[in-house]
C-alpha cells in the first residue's frame, strides 16, 4: 500500500526566505508524485508532478521539487517566499497500474505555510 | 474550458438523513474521482467513475455510492449520514489516460458538509 509523510503541519517562513516542504512517501511500484496547494476556502490546484524523467520538476508559481528514490522523498522549495504563497499543501503519491487508476491519490496530512512580512 | 463544478457549496444535515452531491467535469474529461477532506486533514480517495462505471474505491462504507451519466458529470450519495461524515467533499476530473495527463486531477472547489 502507498503512503505520504509529511513532515511539519507548520512551516512558517518570512518573506523573501527559503521555502523548503518535506515529503516522504512509500509505493512498491514507481511512483507518480505531486504536489497541490489550497487555498482557504477552494479546492485543489496542482503545483507540480512526478511521472518519469528528469528529477527535479519546476512548477508554477516558482516551486520545484526533486524526486529521490534512494531517499523515498519529494521535498517540495521555493527560493524566495511571496506573501501570497500562504496556503496549505498536500503531498501525493499515485501508483501507476495501469489502465484507469490516475484518479486513486493518496495525501498527506498537509502543510500549511505561513508567510510573515 | 469549464472547469470542475461542484453543487451545492455548502448544505446542513441531521443524522440518517441522505445527502447529494453533483459534480461537472472540465470539458474531455472521463474520469471523475471524489474525495472526503475533513477538517484539518489530506483529502481521502472515496471513489472513481470511468465512462459511468465505478473503477477503484477508498476504505468508505456502502452507505457511499456513486453515479456517472454519459456526459460525464457525477453524484455523490451518502445514506444514513453519520456526524463524522462532516467534511468537505471534492470531486476531482481527468482524462483517464497515460502520457502528460497522467494522474493531473482538476479538482472542483468542493460541497461542505455539516451532519448535526
Amino acid at each position: 500500500a502507498q503512503s505520504v509523510t509529511q513532515l511539519g503541519s507548520h512551516v512558517s517562513v518570512s518573506e523573501g526566505a527559503l521555502v523548503l516542504l518535506r515529503c516522504n512517501y512509500s509505493s512498491s511500484v514507481p511512483p507518480y508524485l505531486f504536489w497541490y496547494v489550497q487555498y482557504p476556502n477552494q479546492g485543489l490546484q496542482l503545483l507540480l508532478k512526478y511521472t518519469t524523467g528528469a528529477t527535479l520538476v519546476k512548477g508554477i508559481n516558482g516551486f520545484e521539487a526533486e524526486f529521490k528514490k534512494s531517499e523515498t522523498s519529494f521535498h517540495l522549495t521555493k527560493p524566495s517566499a511571496h506573501m501570497s504563497d500562504a496556503a496549505e499543501y498536500f503531498c501525493a503519491v499515485s501508483e501507476y497500474a495501469g489502465g484507469t487508476s490516475y484518479g486513486k491519490l493518496t495525501f498527506g496530512q498537509g502543510t500549511i505555510l505561513t508567510v510573515h512580512p | 474550458e469549464t472547469g470542475v463544478t461542484q453543487s451545492p457549496t455548502h448544505l446542513i444535515k441531521t443524522r440518517g438523513q441522505q445527502v447529494t452531491l453533483r459534480c461537472s467535469s472540465q470539458s474531455g474529461h472521463n474520469t471523475v474521482s471524489w474525495y472526503q477532506q475533513a477538517l484539518g486533514q489530506g483529502p481521502q480517495f472515496i471513489f472513481q467513475y470511468y465512462r459511468e462505471e465505478e473503477n477503484g474505491r477508498g476504505n468508505f462504507p456502502p452507505r457511499f455510492s456513486g453515479l456517472q451519466f454519459p456526459n460525464y458529470s457525477s453524484e455523490l450519495n451518502v445514506n444514513a449520514l453519520e456526524l463524522d461524515d462532516s467534511a468537505l467533499y471534492l470531486c476531482a476530473s481527468s482524462s483517464g489516460t497515460s502520457g502528460r495527463g497522467a494522474g493531473e486531477l482538476f479538482f472542483g472547489e468542493g460541497s461542505r458538509l455539516t451532519v448535526l
